[in-house]
């Protein structure tokens, strides 16, 4: 079966640097997306992978490693706004997406 | 007013009742989605409308039908639900699928409560 996993909950203190890991296992592989979805909102696009490597955009960063299935959403300077939870989700060779249970992160100060 | 809108944003119902949720994009996008989300669990797609014409019906209890009268407009129509169906609804939008950067624009969805 297809599958992603990413961390239920992480706690990390504003102004800090946070890692959260995606691991896939999906019949093929047609790119990895990650959403951010505050508390009672819509859930927002934030980055899209389909190729190895690292993609940086202002205090975010996704990472992708194809061959191990696997990517990280990195955050940095932590600010109490980036509280949220975050959703992985990848297109498979059907184009259809895979969507990970979400990782809710909670910035202390 | 722009990207996706979803009315109602809260929504009680009893089992019997008869009720609609409906999902407005102005953004011109071609295709259109129902998404089940419930607490954490994966988003469940539903539903989805490409060019006004269902392309995906992911094994959905007939108790819910979707309609797509343009490529503006989606609706869910619910009718003796069970309590397991409550649940946050999301609609979305994408410019169309078939393509790997499919980036959806999600409305802030109904949170449906059955009792």
């Amino acid at each position: 079966g297809q599958n992603i996993d990413q961390p239920t909950e992480m706690t990390a203190t504003e102004g800090a640097i946070v890692q959260i890991n995606c691991t896939y296992q999906t019949s093929g592989f047609n790119g990895l997306f990650w959403y951010q979805q505050h508390a009672g909102e819509a859930p927002t696009f934030l980055s899209y992978n389909v190729l190895d490597g690292l993609e940086e955009k202002g205090r975010f960063s996704s990472f992708l490693s194809r061959s191990k299935g696997y990517s990280y959403l990195l955050l940095k300077e932590l600010q109490m706004k980036d509280s949220a939870s975050y959703l992985c989700a990848v297109m498979d060779s059907n184009y259809q997406l895979i969507w990970g249970a979400g990782t809710k992160l909670i910035i202390k100060p | 007013e722009t990207g996706v809108t979803q009315t109602p944003r809260h929504l009680v119902m009893g089992m019997t009742n008869k009720k609609s949720l409906k999902c407005e994009q102005h953004l011109g996008h071609n295709a259109m989605y129902w998404y089940k989300q419930s607490a954490k669990k994966p988003l469940e797609l539903m539903f989805v409308y490409s060019l006004e014409e269902r392309v995906e019906n992911n094994s959905v209890p007939s108790r819910f039908s979707p309609e797509c009268p343009n490529s503006s407009h989606l609706f869910l129509h619910l009718h003796t639900l069970q309590p397991e169906d409550s649940a946050l609804y999301l609609c979305a939008s994408s410019q169309g699928g078939g393509s790997g950067a499919n980036v959806l624009t999600f409305g802030a969805g109904s949170r449906l409560t059955v009792l």
